[in-house]
């Protein structure tokens, strides 16, 4: 099959600023977004997620936000720390499909220096 | 929540073999789905598995090659067939779990599979 690549984009940032992580999603009629959190050696853990009625929703210490304009997810991390480090992932539920049945992004690399 | 476990947690293995991925959620679930990692990549869906019916596989995932069994709905297996070294990847169990009109998917923490 084809090549995407190796390498995925990486974010570098200082411990404490915050990080902002994009995505740009592929079904304009995906109606429900999640980020995920892959920590070397293991599966992707939940973080966030948000419906396509709502613009922005707020966890702790991080906020997701939709344009559905421009088919664009965007992840804010504040105060980040070190144990933020991990690969990024967000994924969309195509509609008429189940909310296990996703479609993935292609991954951030979240480098946090001490 | 649920808790999956997946077996082995990773292995090295022959081209020409076969291997057999065990999946185990700590509850019942009606979904469950089969998800593969290349190297350094995102995750691609390879099938759907639904207890007492066939697997619903996405395009360009056969049965053949990725056999699958959905015995009860705690458990089911995904087949590596006939490996090469381009399906060395990380293979993850992911099951749907909802609790108050909101659903969730949570993942294994993954097979490593390296073919030589």
């Amino acid at each position: 099959g084809e090549s995407v690549g190796l390498h995925l984009p990486t974010l570098s940032v200082q411990e404490g600023d915050n990080s902002i992580i994009n995505c740009a999603y592929s079904n304009s009629a995906s109606d429900y977004f999640i980020w995920y959190k892959q920590e070397s050696g293991k599966g992707p853990q939940f973080i966030i997620d948000i419906r396509s009625n709502m613009d922005k929703r707020q966890g702790q210490r991080v906020t997701v936000l939709l344009n559905k304009t421009v088919k664009h997810l965007s992840l804010q991390i504040a105060a980040t720390q070190p144990g933020d480090s991990a690969v990024y992932f967000c994924a969309e539920s195509p509609p008429g499909g189940s909310q296990g049945n996703l479609i993935f992004g292609k991954g951030t690399k979240l480098s946090v220096k001490p | 929540s649920a808790v999956i476990s997946q077996k082995p947690s990773r292995d090295i293995c022959q081209r020409g073999t076969s291997l057999t991925i065990q999946c185990q959620v700590d509850s019942q679930v009606t979904m469950m789905f089969w998800y593969r990692q290349q190297p350094g990549q995102s995750l691609t869906l390879i099938a759907t598995a639904n207890q007492g019916s066939e697997a619903t596989y996405e395009s360009g995932f056969v049965i053949d090659k990725f056999p699958i069994s959905r015995p009860n709905l705690t458990f089911s297996t995904l087949t590596v067939s006939n490996m090469s070294p381009e399906d060395s990847s990380i293979y993850l169990c992911s099951v749907e779990k909802g609790s108050g009109g909101a659903t969730e998917a949570f993942f294994g923490q993954g097979t490593r599979l390296t073919v030589v």
